[in-house]
């Protein structure tokens, strides 16, 4: 079945950073990909998603490129901020998916320092 | 337009009591999916629904039981509540899934069961 499998966490940088949450995946057929952002204290929000291979997607400073000859979708962000302390999901529906259910990582908490 | 709503927000049960948490979302989206959170584990479908009257398991159906009887609707409930279910449990609605469509999510119910 579809899988995905997240950098091991937590993460902890100092503002300014440069950060890479590694992401891979396994799956059937052409599957889209998601990254989801969870601040302290309230639900899953979407932060950037990928349809196809080579898309790259991007919001907030944050950017993921699907590349499926090595099965990733890692997340970058060229200089972190406080306000970026969450915890990131990288998901993806499967392409023999009917009814779009997300196969979620296990999540890496971020916590940036001033 | 508030989007998906969860209530209540934090529960705590005995084990064997019952309960239902209710989801309601305001943007007459056709699919709708209940979600457990636990450390370390992502998010894991428990069950959906593809439309008003239809309902169906996802990973980890087992003690849980849903209805959809309204569109705007989905309840989760727990005949028997046992330590095991003590979880964040977060709601989702979407369009049909396409290409990359996007699922939005409530803000979570805290559920501890002693």
């Amino acid at each position: 079945g579809d899988s995905v499998t997240q950098m091991e966490g937590p993460v902890t940088l100092s503002e300014e950073a440069f950060l890479t949450i590694n992401c891979t995946y396994t799956a059937t057929g052409y599957p889209s990909l998601f990254w989801y952002v969870q601040y302290p204290g309230e639900g899953l929000q979407l932060l950037l998603k990928a349809t196809k291979a080579d898309d790259k997607g991007s919001n907030k400073g944050f950017e993921a490129t699907y590349r499926k000859e090595t099965t990733s979708f890692h997340l970058e962000k060229g200089s972190v901020q406080v306000s970026d302390s969450a915890v990131y999901f990288c998901a993806l529906i499967g392409g023999g998916t009917s009814y779009g259910k997300l196969t979620f990582g296990q999540g890496t908490i971020l916590t940036v320092h001033p | 337009n508030a989007g998906v709503t969860q209530t209540p927000k934090f529960r705590v049960l005995k084990t064997g009591q019952s309960m239902t948490l209710l989801c309601a979302q305001d943007m007459n989206h056709e699919y709708m999916y209940w979600y457990r959170q636990d450390p370390g584990m992502g998010l894991r479908l428990i069950h959906y629904s593809v439309g008003e009257g239809t309902t169906a398991k996802g990973e980890v159906p087992d003690g849980y039981n849903v209805s959809r009887l309204k569109k705007q609707n989905f309840l989760l409930g727990l005949e028997s509540a046992a330590p095991s279910q003590t979880s964040v449990y977060f709601c989702a609605s979407s369009y049909p899934p396409g290409q990359g469509r996007e699922q939005y999510f409530g803000p979570g119910t805290r559920l501890t069961v002693t």
